[in-house]
């Protein structure tokens, strides 16, 4: 089955300065790759999405991009805020529609 | 717009009961996934429930069991608890088989503590 591995698993970076979170995945027949954000106490929410027919995705500050030969994706988060702290889980899912989370990246955002 | 709502929000149980969790998927959706978080962790997937039937199951025990009902709402059962099920189980809803292009919608869970 799918297996999807993110690091880091800590990342802490200055306010207004770039944070990149990077995952792979094992099955070749995922198609969607979703980033979840989780904030202390409350449910994973969804960010932003990629399909494997897309190799980058852009929204305001957040930015998803896909290497399919390589099995990898990342999100970039820039001029990154305070309210960016949290944590954030990559996910991947093949033709079943079953969604494969990674086991997350803490973030921290220092003044 | 009613999302994902699951009950109850918090729950303590003894090691070996029973224990029933419950979760109504967002308003226009059929699928109902569910997942357990453990504390520091990723959402692991437990099963899917797609037209009233278990359409896919992960890595659990048959201790662990669901349901779906017609209007799309969604049971978890576990059996003979474990101290290790402690943890936040999280139901998440979406449309039909094969659409993830719109990814799941988490309800916000409930927190199961087994002493």
């Amino acid at each position: 089955g799918e297996n999807v591995e993110q690091h880091p698993s800590t990342l802490s970076v200055q306010e207004g300065d770039s944070a990149v979170i990077k995952c792979t995945y094992s099955d070749s027949a995922s198609n969607y790759f979703p980033w979840y954000k989780q904030e202390l106490g409350k449910r994973p929410q969804l960010i932003i999405d990629i399909r494997s027919n897309v190799g980058e995705k852009k929204d305001q500050r957040i930015a998803v991009t896909l290497n399919k030969t390589a099995k990898h994706f990342s999100l970039h988060i820039t001029e990154t805020q305070p309210e960016d702290s949290a944590v954030y889980f990559c996910a991947a899912s093949n033709r079943d529609d079953k969604i494969i989370f990674g086991k997350g990246t803490r973030l921290h955002i220092l003044p | 717009d009613a999302g994902v709502t699951q009950s109850p929000t918090h729950l303590i149980k003894t090691r070996g009961q029973q224990v029933t969790l419950r979760c109504s998927p967002k308003s226009g959706h059929d699928t109902v996934s569910w997942y357990q978080q453990a504390l520091g962790q990723g959402p692991q997937f437990i099963f899917q429930y797609y037209e009233e039937e278990e359409r896919q199951r992960g890595n659990f025990p048959d201790r662990f069991s669901g349901h779906q009902f017609p209007n799309y709402s969604s049971e978890l059962n576990v059996n003979a608890l474990l101290l290790g099920d402690s943890a936040l189980y999280l139901c998440a809803s979406s449309l039909g088989t094969g659409l993830t292009n719109y990814g799941y919608t988490f309800g916000s869970g409930t927190r199961l503590t087994v002493v």
